[in-house]
């Protein structure tokens, strides 16, 4: 199984709510990752995680929190957003943190701020 | 910092010929890896290939091919007998050691298979 899935696959919200993206991996692998990606530009790194500890931080606002509770699960919680966290939420996971493995892409939840 | 460079923003090719996407990349480490990642339209990215650069060899997966060349930092791809569903954007990426997963990818180039 080499699947990484993301629910919900779409979500609208406004300014004030909260919500949380999920995604779920049971390939046994120990990284996961949270990217941002704009329309037709490359995935821009938030968060890595390793063996369910916070690797990177890519200084993003505060109104995202990422949250591992076990190593099959990622979450992020997302408060007070603003129209411009408007993207696609791609969640990521690869067998750990060398530089031969591969990063394996979930489908990504669309996210629009309203 | 390393950089990686495509500067092709968007490709076409008929089916069943072969296309080439250019990748350029810039730094200072001597092993590294570099990748190849497909995002068809509203589907999930996915691996094509990957080189390793201590390897000489270039890669090869089936109709996916690359064109390593280490001194120049040049990492292109070829794909030959291009079909219809090889219509995506294409990620050219970077992975240096020791950097805790952090990829840099390129700005990528959407290719268009026409019939």
């Amino acid at each position: 199984d080499t699947e990484v899935t993301q629910t919900p696959k779409h979500l609208v919200m406004g300014m004030t709510n909260k919500k949380s993206l999920k995604c779920e991996q049971h390939m046994g692998h120990r990284a996961m990752y949270w990217y941002k990606q704009k329309a037709k530009k490359p995935p821009e790194l938030m968060f890595v995680y390793s063996y369910e500890k916070l690797s990177i931080n890519e200084s993003v606002p505060s109104r995202f929190s990422p949250e591992c509770p076990n190593s099959s699960l990622l979450n992020l919680h997302l408060h007070a957003l603003q129209p411009e966290d408007s993207a696609l939420y791609l969640c990521a996971s690869s067998q750990d943190l060398g530089i031969q493995e591969t990063q394996y892409f979930g489908p990504g939840t669309r996210l629009l701020v309203l | 910092a390393q950089t990686v460079t495509q500067s092709q923003p968007e490709m076409s090719v008929q089916e069943a010929e072969t296309v080439t996407l250019s990748c350029t990349y810039d730094t200072s480490e001597n092993n590294y890896y570099l990748f190849w990642y497909k995002q068809p339209p509203s589907r999930q990215m996915i691996l094509v290939i990957r080189q390793e650069a201590y390897k000489q060899q270039n890669a090869t997966e089936n109709r996916f091919s690359v064109n390593f060349q280490k001194a120049a930092k040049s990492f292109s791809l070829k794909i030959s007998d291009s079909q219809l569903g090889d219509t995506a954007m294409y990620f050219c990426a970077f992975m240096k050691p020791w950097g805790a997963g952090k990829s840099t990818f390129g700005d990528g180039t959407t290719l268009t298979v026409k019939p």
